[in-house]
Formats: C-alpha cells, structure tokens, sequence
C-alpha cells in the first residue's frame, strides 16, 4: 500500500516557468521531509516541515504542510535548469519514514 | 557530502551468491537506516537500527539482514541473491531519536547492486 502519492509523476517544463508538486496522504505524519535526488546520488535533504499549515521557503523553492498534516506542496517559481532532478517526499510516522513514489522534475533552458 | 559513506560503489554477482554492504553513519548519528531503491518499487524502508540495537523493520526480506556494531557503522548482508535484488541500495543517519526531534535522515551515495 502506497501511504504518499506524489503528482505528478512526471513534469517537463521550460526555464522560467512556475510549478508545483503535491504529495498526499491519507495518514497523518509527525513531520514531513522533502528530498532531491540526482541519478545515481543519494536523496538530499531539502526541508523539514512540522507543525500543520506551516510554509518554509528555500530560495525559489516555497515548502507548505497541511493543516491537518497529512498532506504537503513544493511549489518552485522561475525554475531553472539546475532544478532538474527527483523530487521525494517523505512523511515520518513513528520514526519510519514512507516515501512517495516522487517526480521527476526536467527544466529546459 | 553528507557525511555518510557507503562501500562499495558497485558489486555485480551471481544469482545465489551472498554480499555484504557496509555504511559509516556521520559523525555523532546513533541511527542507521537501509532502503532499498528500484524502478518499480521507489525508495523502500528496509530496517533501522539505533545505537547497536533493531529499531524498526519494514519490508525486509527474511534472506535480508543487517547488524549494526559498536563503533556504529553497520552492514546489511544480502543471501541467496535473485535477479529480482538488483537495485539501489542507501544507508542513512539521523540523531532521531536521541537529539533529535525531527526524523531528518542523511543519505550516503548509496551502493549498485546487480546480480546475474
């Protein structure tokens, strides 16, 4: 059973342009973490969010948790080419935490 | 760099063969995480150890195991290797839950594993 939906699954944009990724849930998650990771490297941590209805920003890159905390968004403005790469959510629930399934982010110059 | 290392890099090897993969938490991490990365089945929880003893176990298979000693880094020995365990195989640490309150985890660079 999936815990995490991640969509989409894929998302090819252009340079410049907005997008965001959604990662739901139907369980509720002490925290929620978002992970990048290039082919063949290990997942890097980007943001931890915790409290319900919390936003974070990191850079061009705006993380948001639902109040209810069972649901979370990416939202990333005027992408750039070094964004490119899979984007994983992951929601802790007792120390375990479930990955969604991710996207795969390309941007083209 | 995360501060986590895994060994080796690569390791191909026969159906039936048995190998060992070894992870060096980061520097002050009681927590050591296996995951298992494949096509079709993403980024799977495999079992967590914490400062030497089994912590939580997720979707390991019983021919799957894994220790981690007292100098806390940790090896998951894999048996009666199949085809179907070709995969990507990453350690990570975290200070959860010792020091910390959130289960942020580190991720080394991971281990290729292909059996023929």
């Amino acid at each position: 059973t999936q815990l995490l939906e991640q969509s989409p699954q894929f998302l090819s944009i252009q340079e410049g342009e907005n997008l965001t990724v959604y990662c739901n849930s139907s369980s509720v998650f002490s925290s929620l973490q978002w992970y990048r990771q290039e082919p063949g490297e290990g997942p890097v941590l980007l943001v931890t969010v915790v409290t319900g209805g919390e936003v974070k920003k990191l850079k061009r890159l705006t993380f948001q948790f639902g109040d209810a905390r069972k649901d979370s968004s990416l939202h990333i403005t005027a992408a750039q080419p070094g964004d490119t790469g899979l984007y994983l959510c992951a929601g802790d629930q007792g120390g375990k935490l479930i990955f969604g399934q991710g996207t795969e982010l390309s941007v083209k110059p | 760099d995360s501060g986590v290392t895994q060994t080796p890099k690569h390791l191909i090897t026969a159906t039936g063969q048995r190998v060992t993969l070894r992870c060096s938490p980061r520097s002050g991490d009681l927590s050591v995480y296996w995951y298992q990365q494949s096509l079709d089945q993403g980024l799977q929880f495999l079992i967590q150890y914490y400062n030497g003893e089994e912590r939580a176990k997720g979707n390991i298979l019983e021919r799957f195991s894994a220790q981690q000693f007292p100098d806390l880094h940790s090896e998951l020995n894999l048996s009666s290797l199949e085809l179907g365990d070709s995969a990507l195989y990453f350690c990570a640490s975290s200070s959860y839950p010792g020091t910390s309150v959130d289960n942020e985890q580190f991720f080394g660079p991971g281990t290729r594993l292909t059996v023929l």
